[in-house]
Order: C-alpha cells, then structure tokens, then sequence
C-alpha cells in the first residue's frame, strides 16, 4: 500500500532564512513522488514531481526537493524563504499502478514572518 | 487555456438531500478523478473516469457516485448527504497513461447542514 507522512502540522520560518518541509513515504515498487501547494480557499497548485533520475528535483517558485531512498524521504526546500509562500503544503505519492490515484499527507502549514 | 474548473463553487445542502458537482477538465485531458477534502485534512481519493467508465474507487460508500461524458467533463453525484459530507471537493485532471501531475481544479464547498 501507498502512504505518505508529514510529521509536522505546523513549520514556522522567518523571511529569507532557509525552509524545510518534510515527507516521508512508503511505496510498493518505484515511487512516483509530488508536492503540491494549496492557497486558502484554493485548489492544490502543482510544485514539483520526482519521478526516476537526479535525486535533487527543482520546481515551481524556487522550491527544490531530495529524494532520499534509503530514508525513504522527499523533503521540500527553498533556500530563502518569502512571506508569499506560507500555505498549506501537500506531500503525494502516485498510485504505480494507476496514474492518476495519489495519496496525500496530512498537510503542513508553512508560515512565513516577516 | 482555463486549467480545470469546476461549477458550484459554494453550496449548502441539507441533510437527505442530493447532490451534482461538475468539473471540466483541462485542455487536452481525458481523465478526471475526485477528492474529498475535509477541514485540516489532506485530499482523500473518491474514484476515477477515463473513456467514459469508473476505473477505479477509493473507500467510499455507494452513495458516491459519478459520470464522465463524452468531452471528458464529469459529474459527481452523492445521494443522501450526511453532516460528515461536508467538504471540499477537488477534480483533477491528467493525461493517461504517463508519469504526469494531476492538475487540480479550485473545488466545490459543500455544507451540509
């Protein structure tokens, strides 16, 4: 079975520090990996996707994410922080065999202060 | 290009009663899943079309159910709402088969009172 995990609810960051954003996941066979980004009262923005190659994925934003296999890990960075980017902040993992079955974590909310 | 849309985007429903959410998919997609999205939540999978049919279903009661027409927009139908249907109620759209990310549409809120 698919499952992803994000531990924390909550990520509080000051402006122009570095963020962190973390996910880990448990797959059966290759995993198919996203982040995705939802504003309030919007739908889910896509950021960023590993599918197989370079375990340093950029993205959308500046966002950049590693893959980690041995820690079973996709943990989302951004090198400088901005008060734009606090949202909610979603972890999947897609269905190996269905393409278009993700599971989402649970969610965490990145706040930014100035 | 318009992304993926989907019509209400705010409803009140009382419980019993019937509901339809619509969703059009992106340009150039042919397969549209829904999820439920409740408060403080993440997304949780409803099902999936593609040509048309229902390929595949999360756990959710029959009382869930859907459409897709022959223009790839789709339908989702739950009948009987509970309290605990109250929602946000996401489509997303993608290109089958292939390793691409789902597009999401804005999503449908929905209250059951």
């Amino acid at each position: 079975a698919q499952s992803v995990a994000q531990p924390e609810d909550q990520v509080n960051v000051a402006e122009g520090n570095p963020l962190t954003v973390k996910c880990t996941y448990s797959v059966s066979g290759n995993p198919y990996l996203f982040w995705y980004v939802q504003y309030p009262n919007r739908g889910l923005q896509f950021l960023l996707k590993y599918i197989t190659g370079d375990n340093l994925v950029k993205g959308s934003y500046g966002f950049e994410a590693e893959f980690n296999k041995s820690q079973t890990s996709f943990h989302l960075k951004k090198p400088s922080a901005l008060v734009s980017d606090s949202a909610l902040y979603f972890c999947a993992v897609r269905d190996g065999n269905n393409f278009n079955k993700f599971y989402f974590g649970s969610g965490t909310k990145l706040n930014v202060k100035p | 290009d318009a992304g993926v849309t989907q019509s209400p985007t705010h409803l009140i429903k009382t419980r019993g009663q019937q509901v339809t959410l619509r969703c059009s998919p992106k340009s150039g997609h042919d397969t549209v899943s829904w999820y439920q999205q409740a408060l403080g939540q993440g997304p949780q999978f409803i099902f999936q079309y593609y040509e048309e049919e229902e390929r595949q279903r999360g756990n959710f009661p029959d009382r869930f159910s859907g459409h897709q027409f022959p223009n790839y927009s789709s339908e989702l139908n739950v009948n009987a709402l509970l309290l605990g249907d109250s929602a946000l109620y996401l489509c997303a759209s993608s290109l089958a088969p292939g390793n691409t990310e789902a597009f999401f549409g804005q999503g449908t809120r929905l209250t059951v009172v």
